[in-house]
């Protein structure tokens, strides 16, 4: 079977610029989370969503913005990239609501310059 | 405060040997859970073992072993029989409901490298 999936793999923008990530789930998996990870640090929860509705939310600004499609699919938005937005973007399902186990797909590295 | 603190940022072991990382927590809710997970060189975060806070049995998950110590709030991973393959970056992390907002934070990891 295959795992989580996550497109694209890397990216770079500009300052100020849109740019939208996408995620799919492992099949059968309804909830779907993301992170951002600074180079050297632990993962930072984003959202999580499970059967499209928001069921958890971390410490980001309003620019960050994500969507759970009836496939499950994701996609998180981030508007007027800003520098320090630079990072690895994961993105992780579960079966079940609530954040346990979960798989990580292998991530989309985000450059801002 | 931090609410995972992992106080070892590098550890070298020698293979065979069993390794501990550390972590302690801070939360005020009676009911979270505690994970670690494996992050290789590719990056891909690796889900090994979870304990709930009303688990009464440490978790265990193979060579993976959840050293659980509620009153002193800590979560340690004991890695028996060590494999050059455990060579990776270590994260402890928590699962916490606060006003119905589910949230998961991750400490800042150890590095650990099996040294053959």
């Amino acid at each position: 079977d295959a795992g989580v999936t996550q497109s694209p793999t890397h990216l770079i923008k500009t300052r100020g610029q849109q740019v939208t990530l996408r995620c799919s789930p492992i099949s059968g998996h309804k909830s779907v989370s993301w992170y951002q990870q600074v180079l050297g640090q632990g993962p930072q929860f984003i959202f999580q969503y499970y059967e499209k509705e928001e069921r958890g939310r971390g410490n980001f600004p309003d620019r960050f913005s994500a969507r759970q499609f009836p496939n499950y699919s994701s996609e998180l938005n981030v508007n007027a990239l800003l520098l320090g937005d630079s990072a690895l973007y994961l993105c992780a399902s579960s079966t079940r609501q609530g954040l346990y186990e979960q798989y990580f797909g292998p991530g989309t590295r985000l450059t801002v310059t | 405060a931090q609410k995972i603190t992992q106080t070892q940022p590098g550890m070298f072991v020698q293979e065979k040997e069993a390794v501990t990382l550390d972590c302690t927590y801070d939360t005020s809710d009676q009911s979270y859970g505690l994970f670690w997970y494996k992050q290789p060189s590719s990056g891909e975060m690796i889900f090994l073992i979870y304990q709930g806070s009303y688990d009464e049995q440490n978790a265990t998950e193979g060579r993976y072993s959840l050293n659980f110590q509620k009153a002193r709030k800590s979560a340690n991973l004991v890695i028996s029989a060590s494999q050059l393959g455990d060579s990776a970056m270590y994260f402890c992390a928590m699962r916490e409901v606060l006003f119905g907002n589910e949230k998961l934070t991750f400490g800042t990891g150890t590095r650990l490298t099996i040294i053959p």
